[in-house]
């Protein structure tokens, strides 16, 4: 089945430690997504690739960074974790940006100790 | 900038009760999407309404979408215990089409 997978499933690091978590994708969409969300609110989205064209949200620290090495993968990096990164991040595909049906991977939840 | 927010935050109901939320963008959406995230997973798409005054059916499930395009609602039928879960409508915004997450509602059913 076409899905999106992100590993790991479960990430501890330690404080500012660099921690890159993983993201792939067999639906061949040309968008991929990384949201942060914490406990009882909704996914924030940090940047978005649409093909090799990397969006950045304004208020995406730059302790964030992301890479998209084909269609197939994403990367989100964090290169100082702080307490308060910790949180449920989220990789979605979508065709194109706002498109109907953003798939979402299970998600990889951050433990900063 | 586009805020989209979502009431109730929290709804209690019991077993066979009706449900409803309610989204509401600060500005006019080409399209309302609603996705539904069991509590420890991650949002799964439901539908997708385009056109002003929309109203589509999933078994239990109602979405309609307002004649301004800025408002939606999720009205769900006769609640069942598969359907506790956080539901969140979402449109496309900024100047990248990105999509903006209302701010949600949990729903807890009572067996």
């Amino acid at each position: 089945d076409a899905m999106v997978i992100q590993n790991p499933r479960y990430q501890v690091t330690q404080f500012g430690k660099p921690v890159t978590l993983s993201c792939s994708q067999t639906l061949n969409h040309n968008v991929m997504y990384w949201y942060q969300q914490k406990s009882s609110q909704a996914p924030k989205l940090l940047f978005h690739y649409y093909d090799k064209d990397f969006n950045n949200e304004a208020d995406t620290p730059d302790n964030f960074q992301s890479r998209r090495p084909n269609t197939s993968f994403c990367f989100l990096d964090i290169r100082s974790p702080g307490l308060g990164d910790a949180a449920m991040y989220l990789c979605a595909t979508s065709r194109v940006p706002g498109g109907a049906g953003y798939t979402f991977g299970s998600g990889t939840r951050l433990t900063v100790v | 900038g586009q805020q989209v927010m979502q009431i109730p935050q929290y709804q209690h109901v019991q077993e066979g009760e009706d449900f409803t939320t309610y989204c509401n963008s600060s500005t006019t959406l080409s399209n309302i999407q609603w996705y539904k995230q069991r509590p420890g997973g991650h949002p799964v798409f439901l539908i997708q309404l385009v056109k002003s005054g929309e109203v589509k059916k999933q078994k239990r499930l109602t979405f309609q979408f307002g004649e301004a395009k800025k408002n939606s609602s999720l009205h769900i039928t006769a609640t069942q215990t598969t359907d506790v879960g956080t539901y969140f409508c979402a449109g496309p915004g900024g100047a990248t089409n990105k999509l903006i997450f209302g701010t949600g509602t949990l729903l807890a059913v009572q067996p």
